[in-house]
């Protein structure tokens, strides 16, 4: 099956320092990546879309040059997370879609990054 | 924007009850799919469901997704202590494709 793989798994960071995150396709090519976050017993918050090639889509509020997302082949994005503040700590999941599979729409998640900026 | 609520936020059952989790979207929706999340865990799908009035079901799960494709029901008959985690559903609207996630119903079985 489709795995989608995050590095690191978890990471803690003093606050002011960036964070790179990343998001692989390990047997499928992903035209599409996405970026969620989750905060404690809380829903999966779309970020920001990452197309191969193109700049990301963010969501309204996501501070784009904040959260620097960059999908640079059809199995890797990256999402950086600049001057990380404590508010920044959360769980992060990327998601992937099958290029084959974009008739079904399904989509894969990472594992997640849970971050703590202390 | 579109939004997607789903309810209850909590279900406390004991092993060998039934429960169900309600999704409700705001507009018209393509597609709806569901997935399940252990805690510390990420959401692993568990189905999609495309056409109006579809029922599908997974063993004891049984997932509806409603005549005007805009509510959606997951329902566990028998439940047991492995059915425990967050379920959430996530429609997909006719535009952007961008999969939106409703808020998640923590299901915990006691045995």
């Amino acid at each position: 099956g489709a795995v989608v793989s995050q590095h690191p798994s978890w990471v803690i960071c003093k606050s002011g320092t960036s964070v790179k995150i990343e998001c692989r396709s390990l047997d499928f090519q992903a035209t599409t990546m996405f970026w969620y976050r989750q905060f404690p017993k809380q829903s999966l918050m779309l970020m920001a879309t990452s197309n191969e090639g193109s700049k990301a889509t963010y969501e309204q509020g996501v501070e784009k040059d904040k959260f620097l997302i960059n999908h640079a082949s059809l199995t890797l994005s990256t999402l950086t997370v600049t001057s990380a503040h404590p508010e920044d700590s959360s769980f992060y999941i990327c998601s992937a879609r099958d290029l084959a599979g974009e008739a079904y729409n399904e989509q894969f998640f990472g594992p997640g990054t849970r971050l703590t900026v202390l | 924007g579109q939004q997607v609520m789903q309810i209850p936020q909590y279900q406390h059952v004991q092993e060998g009850e039934d429960f169900t989790t309600y999704c409700n979207s705001s507009t018209t929706l393509s597609n709806i799919q569901w997935y399940k999340q252990r805690p510390g865990g990420h959401p692993v799908f568990l189905i999609q469901l495309v056409k109006s009035g579809e029922v599908k079901k997974q063993k004891r799960l049984t997932f509806q997704f409603g005549e005007a494709k805009k509510n959606s029901s997951l329902h566990i008959t028998a439940t047991q202590t492995t059915d425990v985690g967050t379920y959430f559903c996530a429609g997909r609207n006719n535009q952007g494709g961008k999969l939106i996630f409703g808020q998640g119903t923590e299901l915990s079985v006691k045995p």
